[in-house]
């Protein structure tokens, strides 16, 4: 079983839509969680981090995790063409190593 | 503020061959890895340093990867001798410190492509 497991897609929405990105985790003590954006041929960049249960938002996107389920999701509101990407999940695990999913690559439909 | 800095962007060599990867972090950030992403798959940490000592090396091939980070600041990643499974970008990140609540963040360099024929 992997640590982070990602549908690797393709993800395709209309311009305006919601995306919605889902990661599962392995390890139930894991208590840092990260999504990151990576356009093709570029390094991953950061979009938002999450640690407690719940919502957090940043302006379009919003992280969500449940620890129970270890489960985490993105959803991006207003989709732009812009945010055609891969969206990776990272996690850090309760050895502090730090496992990136394969990714799930956006595609956003004008 | 200057992001991560690599070197160089991109390398061609041949099996059996040997090859070096320069690293630059962000001013101040004790943290840095390394990371292969082979194409269509996620970044796989190599190597993590706080500072200039080693904290998780479990995902490196040993036999034949190597890096270092004498003064704690910038670090070389070296192969030797290359396969041909080595082909991917290797990744640098740096973090402020991985031990600090918030500083686990990390930022990425442009990475280096290597392709091994």
């Amino acid at each position: 079983q992997k640590e982070v497991e990602q549908n690797s897609g393709p993800l395709s929405v209309p311009e305006g839509a919601i995306a919605s990105l889902n990661c599962t985790y392995s390890d139930r003590g894991s208590q840092s969680f990260f999504w990151y954006r990576q356009y093709s041929g570029k390094s991953p960049e950061l979009i938002m981090s999450i640690y407690s249960n719940g919502d957090k938002e940043d302006g379009r996107f919003t992280a969500q995790l449940n620890k129970a389920s270890q489960y985490v999701s993105l959803l991006i509101r207003d989709s732009q063409p812009s945010d055609s990407a891969t969206y990776l999940c990272a996690v850090i695990s309760t050895g502090n190593q730090f496992y990136f999913g394969t990714g799930t690559s956006l595609t956003v439909i004008p | 503020e200057a992001g991560v800095a690599q070197s160089p962007r991109y390398k061609i060599i041949e099996k059996r061959q040997s090859v070096a990867f320069w690293c630059n972090p962000i001013s101040g950030h004790a943290t840095l890895y390394w990371y292969q992403q082979i194409l269509g798959q996620g970044p796989k940490l190599l190597i993590q340093f706080q500072n200039n000592g080693v904290v998780d090396d479990s995902q490196l091939p040993k036999d034949r990867f190597s890096a270092e980070r004498l003064k704690g600041v910038d670090s070389t990643l070296k192969i030797q001798p290359a396969k041909l499974e080595d082909s991917a970008v290797y990744l640098c990140a740096s973090s402020l410190d991985r031990a600090l609540a918030g500083g686990q963040l990390q930022y990425f360099g442009p990475g280096t492509r290597l392709t091994v024929t």
